[in-house]
């Protein structure tokens, strides 16, 4: 089954502990990007990456890391997490930039809080 | 910066009757791509229509269509014969032309179908 994968889907953790949200698809897709979804503010993208080794910002990249060792997996990093970013967060994979032919597929989310 | 605003924060319709949910962007680029997702109380982002900006007809997926009123930057969602399933929140978003890697979603609606 063609599926984006998150891992973990509930996280709660303390103020400095580093943790590592995972993300996987199986469609083979080049692009694949992260978003957090606030009350009132939407989804907002943090991270986006064209293909292996290939990252770039979103809007709100502050307090967040990312890397794309593989094509498939696309993990985010948060090395010093706050209060602000208890969040929910997605993630998404298209098999190019998307647009009206690349549709862009989503995770399930992985809910965070920091205490 | 590029906005997307939905200016409906929640809104009801009884079932079987039409509804249309408003958005608004900010570009003065000429193309780009527009969407509409609906995220379900499960929480999994699904796309339920898509447009893009040069061509001036109208997207219809089944029961839901799109108004784009592209000079007017427009681009209301309507949903025809409303069903229970369609409670949700929606979300308006974009991809603007000087970067088709980025993604912007408004605020969102969150939409009651009454029995």
């Amino acid at each position: 089954e063609a599926q984006v994968t998150q891992n973990p889907r509930y996280l709660i953790t303390v103020t400095g502990k580093k943790l590592t949200v995972t993300c996987s698809q199986n469609m083979n897709h080049e692009y694949m990007s992260w978003y957090r979804q606030d009350p009132g503010l939407g989804l907002r993208q943090i991270y986006y990456s064209m293909n292996v080794e290939v990252t770039d910002k979103g809007d709100v990249p502050e307090g967040y890391k990312v890397s794309r060792k593989e094509k498939r997996n696309f993990p985010l990093i948060l090395e010093s997490p706050s209060p602000n970013q208890t969040s929910l967060y997605f993630c998404a994979s298209s098999q190019e930039r998307p647009s009206s032919y690349n549709e862009q597929f989503f995770g399930p989310g992985t809910r965070l809080t920091v205490l | 910066a590029q906005t997307v605003t939905q200016s409906q924060p929640e809104m009801s319709v009884q079932e079987a009757e039409t509804v249309t949910l408003s958005c608004t962007y900010d570009t003065s680029e000429n193309n780009y791509y527009l969407f509409w997702y609906k995220q379900p109380p499960s929480r999994q982002m699904i796309l339920v229509i898509r447009q893009e900006a040069y061509k001036q007809q109208n997207a219809t997926e089944n029961r839901f269509s799109v108004n784009f009123q592209k000079a007017a930057k427009s681009f209301s969602l309507k949903i025809s014969d409303s069903q229970l399933g369609d409670t949700a929140m929606y979300f308006c978003a974009f991809t603007p032309p000087y970067n088709f890697n980025k993604f912007y979603f408004g605020s969102g609606t969150k939409l009651n179908v009454k029995p």
